[in-house]
């Protein structure tokens, strides 16, 4: 197990397109989380699952976003007609329930909406 | 009103004097409390993370707690070129809550 891994690591869109990516967490890991991370702030949570059921999102998850996580594995997260506003690097994490301080982070997936 | 707040930057030190960066947190019933480093373009790597009051020490970084001030704070020992990054406080809940982070520079 290599870790928490991202797909794909770049994604150039042109805007009012569709995009998704994908986290595959490690796979004892319970817990996944979205970030969204702009330049020069912090990451930013979009939202969180356990096993198969997403629990929260976070209000800066408006409509056009979605995000999955079927059989409690790998988590997809979709964006629909992209704005520029999107360009961003969103990152993906997991952990092993509450019981550890240990989240792990995925490299990321930088979109660019042009 | 933003939930975790870090001094802001850039910080830039001499190679080898101490680094101190900053962060308060608005939720009194945090309980754990995480520093990351991240350089640019890369996720976040796991610097350390304290839920006692008190210090915390882990080779040239000590994490330091104040939950009565709702303060946390990381000095960097002796720093390095390669300690130049952006470091981020983070607030655990269910879940980590970011501040915007401090860049600093270790210049040589």
């Amino acid at each position: 197990d290599t870790g928490v891994s991202q797909n794909p690591r770049h994604k150039i869109t042109k805007r009012g397109q569709n995009v998704t990516f994908r986290c595959d967490p490690i796979s004892e890991h319970n817990r996944l989380y979205w970030y969204r991370q702009t330049l020069g702030q912090g990451p930013e949570f979009l939202t969180y699952f356990q096993n198969e059921a997403q629990l929260e999102k976070s209000r800066l998850l408006s409509d056009r976003f979605s995000a999955e996580r079927p059989k409690g594995s790998f988590s997809t997260l979709e964006i629909q007609r992209t704005e520029q506003g999107d360009s961003a690097m969103y990152l993906c994490a997991s952990r092993i329930g509450t019981a550890t301080m240990d989240y792990t982070f995925g490299s990321g997936t930088r979109l660019t909406v042009v | 009103q933003k939930e975790v707040e870090q001094n802001s930057g850039p910080l830039s030190v001499p190679e080898g004097a101490i680094a101190s960066l900053n962060c308060t947190y608005s939720d009194r019933g945090s309980q754990s409390f995480f520093w990351y480093r991240q350089y640019s373009g890369k996720s976040p790597e796991l610097i350390m993370f304290i839920y006692s009051n008190g210090d915390k020490e882990d080779g040239r970084f000590t994490a330091q707690l104040n939950k009565a001030s709702q303060y946390v704070s990381l000095l960097i020992r002796d720093s390095q070129p390669s300690d130049s990054a952006t470091y981020l406080c983070a607030v655990n809940d269910y879940k980590l809550s970011f501040g915007a982070g401090t860049t600093v520079t270790v210049r040589a």
